[in-house]
């Protein structure tokens, strides 16, 4: 059974500089894989991040950005700030019409 | 504005069944996939199903395939996902979201607030 692996928390200090990484244990990741990224804030609903691999949600700011990294599919987030403290997921298809979400990544900011 | 606005959550017992529904506006319900996706309490989200804008296909995670069934109905822009034969290990917050495309790329876009399943004695 395929399954889609992020970094269960990373931390960051202010104004630095986080890649989060979507891996596969089976095979590599890429535009295939449709990768996508969500950020979810403790009790709302997850709110979408990037789509297409790297192209950013309306309102979502500059500082993230999506790409593929070696054989994964990457999250970087570039001056991060505070209120960028929260969960981040990764959703990537795998044909056949089924996904699967990554476990997420807590990023802390201090 | 699209919202997606879920609701039919609740206690029930193991072995028990639940319907959700999740009323749709803001937008053409036909022409878009729906989805299921669900959260356990504190731990990461599950992609539970799917359903075209015709109903012609349907997708499902093994871990619900033979016991949830998802439906919809455009006429009333409702998306429905009927739960059966529950156990605590579908204790979640369940999200309506809608599939959008670009290019034929789809992704998750935008979620409902959810509604909150609990199955315990």
């Amino acid at each position: 059974q395929t399954v889609v692996t992020q970094e269960p928390v990373v931390s960051v200090s202010p104004g630095g500089t986080v890649t989060l990484t979507c891996g596969l244990t089976s095979d590599s990741v890429s535009t295939s894989s449709y990768p996508s990224w969500y950020q979810q804030t403790p009790g709302q609903a997850p709110r979408t991040l990037i789509f297409k691999t790297n192209t950013r949600s309306s309102g979502v700011p500059d500082r993230y950005s999506g790409s593929i990294l070696g054989n994964k599919a990457a999250l970087t987030i570039t001056g991060a700030q505070a209120e960028d403290a929260c969960d981040y997921y990764c959703a990537l298809y795998m044909g056949s019409g089924v996904w699967v979400f990554g476990g997420g990544t807590k990023v802390t900011v201090l | 504005e699209v919202q997606l606005m879920e609701s039919g959550g609740g206690l029930v017992k193991p072995g028990g069944s639940l319907r959700l529904s999740c009323a749709a506006s803001g937008f053409t319900f036909s022409a878009y996939m729906m989805n299921w996706v669900r959260q356990a309490p504190g731990k990461g989200l599950e992609w539970v199903s799917s359903i075209t804008g015709t109903s012609s296909s349907r997708y499902y995670a093994d871990s619900v395939k033979g016991r949830f069934t998802i439906s919809r109905d455009n006429a009333k822009n409702s998306l429905y996902l009927q739960m059966n034969s529950l156990s605590a290990e579908d204790t979640a917050m369940y999200y309506c979201v809608r599939m959008r495309t670009a290019g034929a790329i789809p992704w998750f876009d935008p979620w409902g607030q959810g509604t909150l399943v609990t199955v315990s004695s």
